[in-house]
């Protein structure tokens, strides 16, 4: 099962901000919060990671809580072509590797 | 362009036919993924290869086999193609060793439809 809690659906008008939760309680202390997004049935594109501090990238910022149980990513000038699904991930741990583990994310829908 | 490359784009099985989906990187990347996406659904892990010479089975396995043929290619095979395998496949690298700046790369998948 995932280990992340998503809204299944958001939209936003063009030029505003969208911001997107993420719950991820069982975290662990070491562990980085992963946002991608998936555009059409493109794969799968990187967007930003944090671990307990905010971060800032060309596409995005990320708002992690203090006690880093949730976080939200934020666009914060929404274009039609930010219309896409956002997924949030915490890895799981399988043998000695980390895998991804991708929920059903946040399908955004960007309106003029 | 550096990056996950998937072959073919597209396929049509008939149902028992077996076929070989292919993946490369070319980003030094230790570790290779492979992962299956249902309509409206979010990637579901088949097989992994945390680094050359090594495999291992994610969520949903059944009915795959995988062979990590270097350190550039894993290759997904169907033995015997069913209706229930029609999905989307994504191939995906990363290098965990080199820290997590820059995640998990994904190819532009293969649309496998089974009849």
């Amino acid at each position: 099962d995932a280990k992340t809690t998503q809204p299944p659906s958001m939209d936003c008008a063009e030029g505003r901000a969208a911001n997107l939760p993420c719950n991820h309680s069982t975290i662990s202390g070491n562990e980085y919060v992963y946002w991608y997004r998936q555009i059409h049935s493109q794969g799968p594109q990187y967007i930003i990671h944090g671990l307990k501090n905010n971060e800032t990238n060309e596409m995005a910022s990320l708002i992690i809580t203090e006690d880093r149980k949730s976080s939200t990513l934020i666009l914060p000038h929404a274009t039609l072509r930010d219309t896409a699904v956002y997924y949030c991930i915490v890895r799981e741990r399988s043998g000695g590797s980390y895998i991804p583990t991708f929920g059903r994310g946040t399908s955004l829908i960007v309106h003029p | 362009n550096a990056g996950v490359t998937q072959t073919p784009k597209f396929q049509v099985l008939k149902t028992g036919q077996s076929m070989t989906l292919q993946c490369a990187q070319d980003m030094n990347h230790n570790s290779m993924y492979w992962y299956r996406q249902d309509p409206g659904m979010g990637l579901r892990l088949i097989y992994y290869s945390a680094s050359e010479g090594t495999t291992d089975k994610g969520e949903v396995p059944n009915g795959y086999n995988v062979s990590r043929l270097n350190k550039r290619e894993f290759s997904l095979r169907l033995e015997s193609a069913a209706p229930s395998q029609t999905s989307v496949y994504f191939c995906a690298s990363s290098d965990p060793g080199t820290g997590f700046n820059y995640g998990y790369t994904f190819g532009s998948g293969t649309r496998l439809t089974v009849v």
